[in-house]
């Protein structure tokens, strides 16, 4: 079946521009979560869905990051204001459920460049 | 916090070595460990997985090991080829962080033909 997928692939935006980075699970699974990886490092958590609710939005670094999943199913990572330091790779993976036990499929993620 | 450590950051083999990287985290009170392998441009891809009441987990040329009282883990490639050619991650999901999974920085790796 399909896996998680993400769109677009790669987005070029100029500093202080609106982004939209969008998720779309794999179906059935009732989780979602985004990270953030920057050049050389590791992915880095930043919030989960369980559901159409934020579980845990701990790891968003400040206001100008928010996510949405109205329906339960796709997800859309919103950034304000972009600065130069958020780009990254946004990936997005899901899980059946929220548990340690539910093994978390990776999407190809979205690579964002700021200007 | 937990954190995780990946040495070395970068290694090139010829083909054919044998090789092993190595993974350290700071609490041992994890539900599991994994390893992925990222290629450039892709998402991850889980290799192993191991469960915190397990020592080691194999699949094919990869084996995994995990001494959680040390906080260590480790990925031994055997007889390794060019096609393994990529980042691999070592990520742990802990009990005090449920569904979050905390990796490392990611050991690169180049096989040379």
């Amino acid at each position: 079946g399909a896996g998680v997928s993400q769109t677009p692939s790669n987005k070029v935006t100029e500093k202080g521009k609106y982004v939209e980075l969008r998720c779309d699970p794999i179906s059935g699974h009732t989780a979602l979560y985004w990270y953030r990886q920057s050049l050389g490092q590791g992915p880095e958590f930043l919030i989960y869905f369980q559901g159409t609710g934020a579980a845990d939005d701990s790891g968003l670094p400040n206001d100008r990051f928010f996510a949405v999943r109205p329906e339960g199913s796709v997800s859309t990572l919103k950034i304000q204001r972009t600065e130069r330091g958020d780009s990254a790779v946004y990936l997005c993976a899901s899980s059946l459920t929220s548990g340690e036990s539910d093994e978390q499929f990776f999407g190809p993620g979205t690579r964002l460049t700021v200007l | 916090k937990q954190e995780v450590t990946q040495i070395p950051a970068a290694l090139s083999v010829p083909e054919g070595e044998n090789l092993v990287l190595n993974c350290s985290f700071t609490d041992s009170a994890i539900y599991n460990l994994q390893w992925f392998r990222q290629d450039p441009g892709k998402g991850l891809t889980s290799l192993l997985l191991i469960q915190s009441s397990q020592r080691e987990q194999t699949s094919g040329r990869l084996n995994a090991s995990l001494d959680k009282s040390s906080g260590r883990s480790t990925l031994y490639i055997a007889a390794s080829q060019p096609g393994d050619s990529a980042t691999y991650l070592c990520a742990v999901t802990g009990y005090s962080s449920a569904s979050k999974i905390i990796f490392g920085s990611g050991t690169r790796l180049s096989i040379r033909p």
